[in-house]
């Protein structure tokens, strides 16, 4: 495997669910973040770790839970979801988050809330 | 807060006509700004990144330009494919918010008709 690689590719869930949605990048970095893309919207920023430190929270709701437990492992826990929820949801990573960097994108999870 | 506009929505092109594509932002104290394409139901790949310094970037087919002054950048695809086909997301990185924060239009979604 190489790049960022996201599982599982699409999820279907009911409100009352709990799931999990896992990144993994193989490219060396120290950084990773969470986007959500909803349709006709532009990426939404969620988390963003920093060897394996959480440095970034755009307020997201509590429903969404990240945990990074390594520098090439990221989690996004998910319980009680709403409807709204739905969206393509990006892991990416960059070598150590500077404004430099480049950030690498996985093909993203496909969630659907029911 | 920034925000980043892309027009049009979308473009339908013949095979061999030149793209032309549209981002604007409206805080223009960026330190870089980029263009990614996305296809569907896959993630983002970083096709040129253009430091606030640089007027423009060129790769292949592909040229970006930058007026940070009136906050306008350009993506130019010459002599458009089929393959080119895709969406084009517009993102900036400004100097006013933390280093991790990338800022993105909606996104031109391109079809090249053969």
């Amino acid at each position: 495997e190489t790049g960022v690689t996201q599982t599982p590719r699409h999820l279907v869930m009911g409100m009352t669910n709990k799931k999990s949605l896992k990144c993994e990048q193989h490219l060396g970095h120290n950084a990773m973040y969470w986007y959500k893309q909803s349709a006709k919207k532009p990426l939404e920023l969620m988390f963003v770790y920093s060897l394996e430190e959480r440095v970034e929270n755009n307020s997201v709701p509590s429903r969404f839970s990240p945990e990074c437990p390594n520098s090439s492992h990221l989690f996004l826990h998910l319980h009680t979801l709403q409807p709204e929820d739905s969206a393509l949801y990006l892991c990416a990573s960059s070598q150590s988050g500077g404004a430099s960097d480049t950030q690498y994108f996985g093909p993203g999870t496909r969630l659907t809330v029911l | 807060k920034q925000e980043v506009t892309q027009i049009p929505a979308a473009l339908s092109v013949p095979e061999g006509e030149n793209l032309v594509l549209n981002c604007s932002f409206t805080d223009s104290a960026i330190y870089n700004l980029q263009w990614f394409r996305q296809d569907p139901g896959k993630g983002l790949t970083s096709l040129l990144l253009i430091q606030s310094s640089q007027r423009e970037q060129t790769s292949g087919r592909l040229n970006a330009s930058l007026d940070k002054s009136s906050g306008r950048s350009t993506l130019y695809i010459a002599a458009s494919q089929p393959g080119d086909s895709a969406t084009y997301l517009c993102a900036v990185r400004d100097r006013r918010s933390n280093d991790y924060k990338l800022s993105f239009g909606a996104g031109t979604t391109v079809t090249v008709r053969a």
